[in-house]
């Protein structure tokens, strides 16, 4: 079947306007991460959604970002007031939970360029 | 708090010149350990988990071995399409469901 999907790929704003992220994960996966890539460094754990329990955003790097999921289907991330700094590959990723630590499949990411 | 160190940051060998690519790993208690491949413009593809010392795993000219500290990932006779970025993740017992990822070698192999 499909695997994650993000949208848009590529994403060019100026500073201060907020942009919105999209990810559509893979079919059945009760699990949304997202991770965000700086150049040349690992990537970054952001937030994490499973099914309906309140979700995990000990990432999230200032309250300018938010993220939403509805049930186990489409996720957003949202960067508000967008700084310089926040110029990054944003990935998406999804999995099954409780059968033996599955791994985590990514989508290709949004490139963010903030000028 | 759980750290993940890859080396060496770049590898460039000849096609057929076999190779390993090292991840040292500091983790509060080892629930696994991923191997992604990661192309240019791409989001990481999935490899290998590995969940206990001397576990090992295989996959075409690709190994992956297991300790307590470290894992290593053995290419033999690459060719010019394993060239990427390999990532290292861990995936600690404790806390949350997140990976911590270290920031990968770039393996470049010459034709």
């Amino acid at each position: 079947g499909a695997g994650v999907s993000q949208s848009p790929s590529n994403k060019v704003t100026e500073k201060g306007k907020d942009v919105e992220l999209r990810c559509d994960p893979i079919s059945g996966h009760t699990a949304l991460y997202w991770y965000r890539q700086r150049l040349g460094q690992g990537l970054e754990f952001l937030i994490y959604f499973q099914g309906n329990s309140a979700p995990d955003k000990s990432g999230l790097p200032s309250d300018r970002f938010s993220a939403e999921r509805t049930g186990e289907s489409v996720s957003t991330l949202t960067i508000q007031r967008t700084q310089q700094e926040d110029s990054a590959v944003y990935l998406c990723a999804s999995s099954l939970i409780g059968e033996n630590n599955q791994p985590q499949h990514f989508g290709d990411g949004t490139r963010l360029s903030i000028l | 708090e759980d750290q993940v160190t890859q080396s060496p940051e770049a590898l460039r060998l000849q096609e057929g010149e076999s190779s390993s690519l090292n991840c040292s790993y500091t983790v509060s208690g080892l629930r696994g350990l991923f191997w992604y491949r990661q192309d240019p413009g791409k989001g990481p593809e999935f490899l290998f988990t590995l969940y206990s010392a001397g576990e090992e795993k295989e996959k075409e000219r690709l190994k992956a071995t297991l300790t307590k500290k470290e894992s290593f990932l053995h290419i033999t006779a690459p060719k010019p399409e394993d060239s990427a970025t390999y990532l290292c993740a861990v995936h600690s017992n404790f806390g949350n469901e997140k990976l911590t990822f270290g920031t990968g070698t770039r393996l470049t192999i010459i034709p």
